[in-house]
Formats: C-alpha cells, sequence, structure tokens
C-alpha cells in the first residue's frame, strides 16, 4: 500500500520566517509522482507542484521551493520570507503507476502566518 | 472556462434517504475522481474513473456508488447515507493519468446526514 505522512499538523510562524513544511512517503515502486497542493480558507484545492520519482532535482519558484530526496523518502516544502497569504492548508499526494491511478494524501499540514 | 463543477454545493439530509452529488468538467477529461475530506485525515479516494465505463475503488468506496456514461459526467451516488459520511467531497479530473497531468478539483459539496 502506499502512504504518504505529514507529522506536522499545524505550524505558526510569524510573517517573514522560512517555514518547511515535512513530506514522508511509502511506496513499493519505482515510478511514482509526488504533489503538493494548497487549500486557502476559501476552501478550494490549488495545485502547486509534481515531481515524478526520476527527477530529485530541487525546485524553485519565487518564495516556494521543494527539496526531493529518494534516500529519506521526503519530499519537503519550504516557504521563504512567508506571508500572511500563504496561511493554509497544505497537502503533499503521491500516486504511481503500479496503483493503476489511485491517488493518495497526507493529512495535511495547517500553516498560520501571523502578522 | 475551464473548471470542475458540483451541486449542490451545501447538503443536508436524514439517514437512508438517496441522493446523488452530480460532477461535470468542460476540459474533455479523461480522468475523473472523487474524493472526501474530514479533519485529521486529508483527502481520502472514493472512486475514480479513467474514461467513460472505466470505474475503479479508490480507498473508501464502501457506501458510495458511481457511474461514468459520458466523459462529462461523474456523479457520486449515497443510496442510503448515514452520518459517517457527513464529509466534504471533492470531484476532481485531469487529461489522463493523474501522475502525468495535473488534476483539477471542484469547488467542493458539504453534505451533512443526520
Amino acid at each position: 500500500a502506499q502512504k504518504v505522512t505529514q507529522a506536522q499538523t499545524e505550524i505558526s510562524v510569524v510573517e517573514k520566517e522560512d517555514v518547511t513544511l515535512d513530506c514522508v512517503y511509502e511506496t513499493r515502486d519505482t515510478t511514482y509522482y509526488l504533489f503538493w497542493y494548497k487549500q486557502p480558507p476559501s476552501g478550494e484545492l490549488v495545485f502547486l507542484i509534481r515531481r515524478n520519482s526520476f527527477d530529485e532535482q530541487n525546485e524553485i519558484s519565487g518564495r516556494y521551493s521543494w527539496n526531493f530526496q529518494k534516500s529519506t523518502s521526503s519530499f519537503n516544502f519550504t516557504i521563504t520570507a512567508s506571508q500572511v497569504v500563504d496561511s493554509a492548508v497544505y497537502f503533499c499526494a503521491l500516486t504511481s503507476d503500479n496503483y493503476g491511478q489511485n491517488f493518495v494524501f497526507g493529512p495535511g499540514t495547517r500553516l498560520s502566518v501571523l502578522p | 472556462e475551464a473548471q470542475v463543477t458540483q451541486n449542490p454545493r451545501y447538503l443536508i439530509t436524514v439517514t437512508g434517504k438517496k441522493l446523488t452529488v452530480t460532477c461535470s468538467q468542460n476540459m474533455n477529461h479523461e480522468y475523473m475522481s472523487w474524493y472526501r475530506q474530514d479533519p485529521g485525515l486529508g483527502l481520502r479516494q472514493i472512486y475514480y474513473s479513467m474514461n467513460v465505463e472505466v470505474t475503479d475503488k479508490g480507498d473508501v468506496p464502501e457506501g458510495y456508488k458511481v457511474s461514468r456514461k459520458e466523459k462529462r459526467n461523474f456523479p457520486l451516488i449515497l443510496e442510503s447515507p448515514s452520518p459517517n459520511q457527513t464529509s466534504l467531497y471533492f470531484c476532481a479530473s485531469s487529461q489522463q493519468g493523474p501522475g502525468y497531468y495535473e488534476q483539477y478539483f471542484g469547488p467542493g459539496t458539504r453534505l451533512t446526514v443526520t
């Protein structure tokens, strides 16, 4: 079975602090795909990034960066210089070819950025 | 505008009264899926469909039915709702399998079963 763990249930930071959200995944497949989604207080789900298992390059997009490490089965997400608008629930997710197209989300991390 | 729509957005019903939540996408996507979101559990997949007439169980299919008779629609059916099905439900679609393409999510349907 596949599994995604986000051990941090809630995190609070003060604006302009950097914050890292942890994601640890479990899969037996060699080909898999990892995702991060954001759910702001308004409730919609916003796609942030997709990464396949063959691409371990870290990625940076503005204030967001992702660190993918197969050796530790982790796909962590860092927000640099956090802003109040970053307050949301963040979900890490996993799918792979050998599980059909079953899609597994982690439990989410609620991030509160205080002014 | 490319979108996934769900109806109704809010629904309060009683135990045992059959209901259907509709989901429609206008992007000609092959893959569609239903999730439920519960506090502390994240989103859990109920059913998914790779194409018309092709559906498969996700992690929590008990108590739900789906059908995919047309590419654009993927209704979720609760034949005999129970209070433990009170949840926030999301429909999603992607061009093909969600591993290769971004999933687009609907706005959610908040269901309360009393």
